[in-house]
């Protein structure tokens, strides 16, 4: 079955640095990455949306890259700051989305 | 523009009780989406709506869980009877279309605890 992996490992950055994440999808190729946040209490939050053929996709602080080689997608927030503070979530599908566990994101003043 | 509602926020049940959970979408949002997201891990689709006909409910447990959207706006989520692996946070999500591009809005979920 398709599996989205993220490290549950949490990321701790000071900031100021560029925090990376990393979204690993085995046994499927999806046409699309989608990447969430989710703060404590609440639903996960839009962020931004990759298509295989972008290998690179930017908004303001954030960059995603597309790796259909390594089935990979990198989440990047540059310039980091406590209020980046939140659990990210990668997710991918044809009509309904697999989500991965997402990685808490801590970022340290 | 109001954002996906839910109600309650939180809810305690014993085991083997019903429980009910009910989503607003956003107005003039044909899909809707029911989640389950246990503590640490990922949400998972339980059950998607088109309008008011059901597109994907695959991994919906039927024996003891049923979901409705009646004239394709409201939903309601019912667990009966509960046991305690339905402890979770129950999303509602909701989108203009329902394609792989679209974006999904959510609530900001139902945490449910069951005894």
């Amino acid at each position: 079955s398709q599996k989205i992996e993220q490290n549950s490992e949490a990321l701790n950055i000071q900031e100021g640095k560029t925090a990376t994440l990393t979204c690993n999808y085995t046994n499927y190729s999806p046409a699309y990455l989608q990447w969430y946040r989710q703060d404590p209490g609440r639903g996960p939050v839009f962020l931004l949306l990759i298509r295989e053929n972008e290998k690179e996709k930017r908004k303001e602080r954030l960059k995603v890259t597309f790796d259909t080689t390594l089935k990979q997608s990198l989440f990047h927030i540059t310039a980091s700051q406590p209020a980046d503070s939140a659990t990210y979530l990668c997710a991918a599908g044809r009509r309904a989305l697999t989500f991965g566990s997402g990685t808490r994101l801590q970022v340290q003043p | 523009e109001a954002g996906v509602a839910q109600s309650p926020r939180y809810k305690i049940i014993e085991k083997r009780q019903s429980v009910a959970f009910w989503c607003n979408p956003i107005s003039g949002h044909a899909t809707l989406y029911w989640y389950q997201q246990i503590l640490g891990q990922g949400p998972k689709l339980l059950i998607q709506f088109q309008n008011n006909g059901v597109v994907d409910d695959s991994q919906l447990p039927k024996d003891r869980f049923s979901a409705e959207r009646l004239k394709g706006v409201d939903s309601t989520l019912k667990i009966q009877p509960a046991k305690l692996e339905d402890s979770a946070v129950y999303l509602c999500a909701s989108s203009v279309r329902g394609g792989e591009t679209d974006t999904q809005y959510f609530g900001p979920g139902t945490r449910l605890t069951v005894l």
